[in-house]
């Protein structure tokens, strides 16, 4: 079953411009975890967040997570043609991503118009 | 290329029919994941190895699939008498034990007719 939402479901901002997405989940997690997925293609990693951190940058990319409201938010700045993409969350309930794997959210898909 | 990969990336077959797909993992990861997508929806986890042990299954695992990672290094997915709702993309991934980031695969999507 999927964990959570990604808010909203799809969101097209033009190139340069910056863009939000948030995800919740229902259920106590070690970690979480953003993803991206480019049409009909796998899964590529972009950055862990863990339970007891509240902020974490990497690059164009910063992400938060309020635990107490069970919900994290991806922000990409200046954003540029290549990340048009879907952008998914998920959770890991125990360290290491193991038993149960990931659970994942439906998914932000990200249009970046030029 | 030393990223994960998977056999056939496309397959379609008819209702009933079996069909096997294979994940080849990062080669020194001992982690292995199965996953199933389903258009416009997030993946679901289906199975994970650890080495050769199958340690998790996933509810949505029916008795037609089945997995195995014989050895610890490559595994297979299998699904006898295939359904109309089988036809998803499936991800393989890996990682290392106690490191969170899993690797995906490009996955084998699958058109049952």
């Amino acid at each position: 079953s999927q964990q959570g939402e990604e808010d909203p479901q799809a969101l097209s901002i033009q190139e340069g411009e910056n863009a939000t997405m948030n995800c919740s989940y229902k259920t106590s997690i070690n970690n979480l975890q953003w993803y991206r997925q480019n049409s009909g293609r796998g899964l590529v990693h972009l950055i862990l967040i863990r339970s007891n951190e509240r902020e974490k940058h990497s690059g164009r990319l910063r992400v938060t997570l309020d635990t107490s409201k069970k919900s994290s938010s991806l922000l990409i700045t200046a954003s540029r043609a290549a990340d048009t993409a879907s952008y998914f969350c998920a959770t890991a309930r125990f360290s290491g991503g193991g038993a149960d794997g990931l659970t994942f959210g439906k998914g932000t898909h990200l249009i970046i118009q030029p | 290329d030393t990223g994960v990969s998977q056999d056939p990336r496309h397959k379609i077959t008819k209702r009933g029919q079996n069909v096997t797909f294979r994940c080849d993992p990062i080669s020194e990861h001992n982690r292995l994941y199965w996953y199933r997508q389903t258009l416009g929806q997030g993946p679901e986890f289906l199975t994970y190895f650890q080495n050769e042990a199958q340690l998790e299954k996933s509810r949505l695992l029916s008795d037609r699939f089945s997995a195995e990672r014989p050895k610890g290094s490559f595994s297979t997915l299998e699904i006898q008498r295939t359904e109309q709702g089988d036809s998803a993309m499936y991800l393989c991934a890996s990682s290392l034990v106690a490191v969170e980031t899993q690797y995906f695969g490009p996955g084998t999507r699958l058109l049952v007719l």
